[in-house]
């Protein structure tokens, strides 16, 4: 398995408070992504990193913001956290190679926002 | 990236091949069809993917029919631990750009 881990795994916040959460590799890989899934929507897209402080938006990324300041850990930060943001997020790496670049993915944190 | 098409949800007896379909009717011919699962509360697990001919690997094959409008992914002795969803995704080799477009993938239950 990759080396991918995520912190913390579950989390229970109130609304408007910040959240951050963590995702640290040992891979070396340049692309790390961030997604949510909720019921009857799959896995979206929030944002991701194709280098240490290169970062961009995703198809949901209203209310969150990403930093990568080292190649081997990507944060996402909730700045006021809403009911709305109640889901499981899950982190991604890939070595963004020439070829073609499979993910992987780590074990999730599941949030829920009170 | 092309939109697929998947069945909401399939039933496998244990042992047995499973057999999972899906369209990509506008697959351009660049774009590459990528499978993943992900088992109950886990992340996705990156499976095979293919560009225009038959691939396998230690956990599956895949088939792509000659005009590349559809494919098959084929787990050849399904065991209880496949029972998961199952993603269809097509897009292209874009080394800047490696985003993964998720749709609802087909529930495969391994029946013992």
């Amino acid at each position: 398995d990759a080396g991918i881990t995520q912190s913390p795994r579950h989390k229970v916040t109130e609304t408007g408070t910040p959240v951050t959460l963590r995702c640290h590799q040992t891979e070396n890989h340049r692309y790390m992504y961030w997604y949510r899934q909720d019921p009857g929507h799959g896995l979206r897209l929030i944002h991701y990193s194709y280098g240490v402080k290169d970062t961009d938006k995703g198809e949901v990324s209203d209310g969150y913001s990403v930093s990568r300041s080292k190649t081997e850990d990507f944060l996402l930060t909730l700045e006021s956290a809403t009911s709305s943001q109640t889901s499981v997020y899950f982190c991604a790496i890939s070595p963004g190679l020439a070829g073609v670049n499979e993910q992987f993915f780590g074990p999730g944190t599941r949030l829920t926002v009170l | 990236d092309a939109k697929t098409t998947q069945p909401p949800s399939m039933d496998c007896a244990e042992g047995r091949a499973a057999n999972l379909p899906c369209n990509h009717s506008t697959i351009s011919g660049n774009e590459y069809v990528y499978w993943y699962r992900q088992i109950h509360s886990q992340g996705p697990q990156y499976i095979i993917h293919g560009l225009k001919n038959n691939e396998t690997n230690e956990m599956a094959s895949l088939i792509i029919t000659e005009d590349r409008k559809s494919s098959t992914l084929i787990l050849p002795h399904a065991t209880l631990r496949d029972t998961a969803v199952y993603y269809c995704i097509a897009r292209g080799k874009n080394f800047g750009n490696e985003k993964l477009t998720f749709g609802t993938g087909t529930r495969l239950t391994i029946i013992p």
